[in-house]
């Protein structure tokens, strides 16, 4: 079974700051996909990046970038300039495409600090 | 993206009674949907994976009899939350992917989630 950690359950970071987010997962699965998603206050998900497992290179949007560590299956976003409006819970997620199903971490919570 | 709504938003029931929660896709049809629930502060826990014209496909521990998924077309997927209790409470959240096109990479979109209170 696959599994999603995420051990920072809050961090907090200055305005225009940049800050990293931890993920690791397990699995024994070849072709799969991590997301990091984001859910505000309102509480709806939103997609903030996706990265294929098969794909050396890391995926970027914008100021938000992940860092892919296949061999150690770790997955961390950074965040760059943050923002106040980056202020929300930041899930990881894991997706076979197998199944399509998606297993989220536990969250981190983070919060930008004018 | 792709639109997903949920509805309703919020909803208020008393025990015993039976809610549904509605799940449409707005301009893709969605082979698939997704069911999660969330306790406060939590993570998204999988309920159930819904797919059009079949069986919806449960999760390990929970009850099939009391959360009924029907996902009678490509656009709809209902959940029923059936004599509801208070710890049903929680904060439900459908997502929904297109099966057309290549493989986990359609993206899942997710709906704006429904807060459910039983009292």
């Amino acid at each position: 079974a696959q599994t999603v950690t995420q051990s920072q359950p809050e961090m907090s970071v200055q305005e225009a700051e940049t800050v990293t987010l931890s993920c690791t997962y397990d699995t024994s699965e070849n072709n799969y996909y991590l997301f990091w998603y984001k859910q505000p206050p309102s509480r709806q998900m939103i997609l903030v990046i996706r990265q294929e497992a098969y794909k050396q290179q890391n995926a970027t949007e914008n100021r938000f970038s992940v860092n892919f560590q296949k061999a150690a299956k770790s997955f961390s976003l950074k965040i760059s300039d943050s923002q106040l409006g980056d202020t929300a819970m930041y899930f990881c997620a894991f997706g076979t495409s197998g199944t399509y199903k998606y297993i989220f971490g536990t969250g981190t919570r983070l919060k930008v600090l004018a | 993206g792709a639109v997903v709504s949920q509805h309703p938003s919020r909803v208020i029931c008393k025990s015993g009674t039976s809610v549904k929660i509605e799940c449409r896709s707005l301009d893709f049809q969605a082979t698939t949907m997704f069911w999660y629930r969330q306790f406060p502060k939590k993570s998204l826990m999988l309920m159930a994976t819904s797919n059009e014209g079949s069986k919806a496909t449960y999760e390990q521990g929970v009850e099939k009899d009391k959360f009924l998924i029907n996902h009678a077309s490509l656009t709809l997927s209902t959940l029923t939350v059936t004599s509801a209790h208070p710890e049903d409470s929680s904060f439900y959240i459908c997502s929904a992917r297109s099966g057309y096109g290549a493989g986990l990479n359609t993206e899942a979109f997710f709906g704006q989630g429904t807060r459910l209170t039983v009292v």
